[in-house]
């Protein structure tokens, strides 16, 4: 049973660019959250898709964006990149926004230079 | 002020040993506990998942929340290598479990054989 796979592991992009981050949940799971980890920080929450709808929202800008696909799996937009957006993007799935049993993938780390 | 206050540490301790990791927070409303462990290069994987006081065992593992004290623990028994890592936790005020997480910024712990 694959568990939650991200795509790509590793990016680096500019200043000013745009980068899209890719997420499969793991089998069965409806819901997919999105995290932001700086180095030595704990991951900070960006948003929840359910039902192909955001639910929730973190404090990010507008910049971040996401959507969720009818088979569950979601999109990480980040427009007008900066140099604070260095960081590892986690996706995490869970059985419902319900279930405490919450899956994390493995990242993207996300290089701007 | 955080929310979530953990000791980044590092923490270094003998195989075997008893280890106590912690962390404070200051939002009243967090009503839901939770504790990951991060290898390196990988996404948190959940520990232990709690609600309101109380404790809560699995295996070697014991969770602690005191609510009054917006003070909560986790207990390692028995500790071995593979135990080193770097524990978060986390909490959310949410009514449902997983949503929003505030994470600590974690504690690295090495387990010397």
């Amino acid at each position: 049973d694959a568990g939650v796979t991200q795509s790509p592991t590793h990016l680096i992009k500019t200043r000013g660019q745009q980068v899209t981050l890719r997420c499969s949940p793991k089998s069965g799971h409806d819901t997919v959250s999105w995290y932001q980890q700086a180095l030595g920080q704990g991951p900070q929450f960006i948003f929840q898709y359910y039902e192909e709808e955001e639910r929730q929202r973190g404090n990010f800008p507008d910049r971040f964006s996401g959507h969720q696909f009818p088979n569950y799996s979601s999109e990480l937009n980040v427009n007008a990149l900066l140099l604070g957006d260095s960081a590892l993007y986690l996706c995490a799935s869970s059985f419902t926004p319900t279930n405490e049993k919450l899956f994390f993938g493995s990242g993207t780390q996300l290089s701007v230079l | 002020q955080k929310e979530v206050e953990q000791d980044p540490g590092p923490l270094s301790v003998p195989e075997g040993a008893i280890v106590s990791l912690n962390c404070t927070y200051s939002n009243s409303a967090f009503q839901y506990f939770m504790w990951y462990r991060q290898y390196s290069r990988k996404g948190p994987e959940l520990l232990m998942y709690t609600y309101s006081s109380g404790n809560k065992e699995d295996g070697r593992f014991t969770a602690q929340v005191d609510k009054s004290s917006k003070y909560i623990s986790l207990f390692i028994r028995d500790s071995q290598p593979s135990d080193s890592a770097t524990y978060l936790c986390a909490m959310t005020g949410s009514n449902f479990g997983n949503e929003k997480l505030t994470f600590g910024t974690g504690t690295r712990l090495t387990i010397i054989p």
